[in-house]
């Protein structure tokens, strides 16, 4: 069966400090991924999409870049984080279907 | 664009009575409709979701959703609701606006249900 993993769970990161999240798909190949981020515990703004290795689709420019550097991996990353960067992130895949199957998340405290 | 709208912020309802949770759509074309399920701090959950066929669409944890085309609305329910049900619901849609196709949430319902 299909897994998506993410981490950290939780992070706490001063302002101006760079980011790194990791993504990872199991026991499904080429997926589409997705990252999320979802502000107040409620809606969902989609930030990135990819549909292959090095295939980045940006939904919303800001400071936040994505990148997949292998088939079942998704990163999402920053040079230097905002106030504004706080919130739930949330990353997707979905197969041969529409239906989105989300990981954990991880929760960013930009401080 | 295709969007969706749920109409309530919040639902109460107590254990054991039917719950209902709204959803409206706007698409062109033949809608793709989803249900997830959010508990705190966690992933979105899928529950079903309407691609064609019956109107009726059962899912996981007894929820259903009766897709309704003449009043463009994709309702959640479930006909005795658990405290346990307790979380914040969404409706999404197929959407495709870069020639890729993903969804477009609502921006959710949060279900409480009392002892």
């Amino acid at each position: 069966s299909q897994t998506i993993h993410q981490w950290p769970a939780t992070l706490v990161q001063p302002v101006g400090s760079p980011l790194s999240l990791e993504c990872t798909v199991e026991g499904t190949s080429n997926p589409n991924l997705y990252w999320y981020r979802q502000a107040a515990g409620r809606g969902l703004q989609l930030l990135f999409y990819s549909v292959g290795i090095g295939q980045i689709s940006s939904e919303v420019p800001q400071n936040l870049s994505a990148s997949r550097p292998q088939d079942r991996q998704f990163i999402l990353s920053s040079k230097k984080l905002l106030l504004s960067d706080s919130g739930f992130y949330l990353c997707a895949w979905t197969g041969s279907t529409d239906t989105q199957y989300f990981g954990p998340g991880t929760r960013l405290t930009v401080l | 664009a295709q969007s969706v709208a749920q109409p309530e912020d919040q639902v109460n309802v107590a254990e054991g009575n039917p719950l209902t949770v709204k959803c409206t759509y706007s698409v062109s074309g033949n809608p793709y409709l989803f249900w997830y399920v959010q508990y705190p701090n966690r992933g979105l959950q899928f529950l079903l979701k309407y691609i064609t066929g019956d109107n009726l669409v059962k899912g996981s944890y007894g929820f259903e959703a009766e897709f309704n085309k003449s009043q463009t609305s994709f309702h959640l329910k479930k006909p005795s609701a658990l405290v346990s049900d307790s979380a914040l619901y969404f409706c999404a849609v197929r959407d495709i606006p870069l020639g890729y196709s993903t969804l477009t949430f609502g921006k959710g319902t949060m279900l409480l249900v009392s002892p």
